[in-house]
């Protein structure tokens, strides 16, 4: 099995929601990553996680909360998100933390907020 | 900061022709990455190539490496509609702790 899950395929809040988006793995692959993609860009990392702990934050708000429960789910809960948070969350993982080695996606989550 | 940049930012051919992208990068690498987006959706990895290697394949890939350059080259052969996509380049950063995408080129591979 060499599919990352992502659910829901989509997500409609409002800045005062609390929402949670998650993503699930099972491939026995040791880093997990979250990047946000805004339309026509690439996508931009915000959380990685090795070994079930978190390795690196790329200076992320924190309306933007991380979680990894177990090595094959990662969660990202979100609270009090602006307009501007209006992105394609993406869900990554691979063997072990480094560029040597290839990253699976998840289909991302759509998120909307109003 | 930006590690790859791609060029040209969108290319427009018919099937059957072959499709060249270019990604160039500001400092020294270990490995560096192509991956593919369809439209809205999750990346596909397409080949990793190491700084010591200078030329990969896979299928109807092909890509090159000249570290004296920095710079990448992505070529697609004998292209088809469902090549048509966004096409990433990802460099290392942090030590290779983990990479950066370049802006990306936009493929449309027309019928």
């Amino acid at each position: 099995d060499t599919e990352v899950t992502q659910t829901p395929k989509h997500l409609v809040m409002g800045m005062t929601n609390k929402k949670s988006l998650k993503c699930e793995q099972h491939m026995g692959h040791r880093a997990m990553y979250w990047y946000k993609q805004k339309a026509k860009k690439p996508p931009e990392l915000m959380f990685v996680y090795s070994y079930e702990k978190l390795s690196i934050n790329e200076s992320v708000p924190s309306r933007f909360s991380p979680e990894c429960p177990n090595s094959s789910l990662l969660n990202l809960h979100l609270h009090a998100l602006q307009p501007e948070d209006s992105a394609l969350y993406l869900c990554a993982s691979s063997q072990d933390l480094g560029n040597a080695y290839e990253q699976y996606f998840g289909p991302g989550t759509r998120l909307t907020v109003t | 900061s930006q590690q790859g940049e791609e060029d040209p930012q969108a290319l427009s051919i018919q099937e059957g022709e072959n499709a060249t992208m270019n990604c160039s990068y500001k400092t020294s690498i270990n490995n560096l990455q192509w991956y593919r987006q369809n439209s809205g959706r999750g990346l596909v990895h397409l080949i990793l190539i190491r700084s010591n290697e200078r030329e990969k394949h896979s299928g109807r890939l092909r890509v090159t490496l000249d570290t004296s350059k920095k710079s990448s080259s992505l070529l697609i052969t004998a292209s088809r509609a469902a090549d048509t996509a966004s096409y990433f380049c990802a460099t290392d950063v942090n030590y290779g702790q983990n990479f950066v995408f370049g802006p990306g080129t936009r493929l449309s591979a027309l019928p």
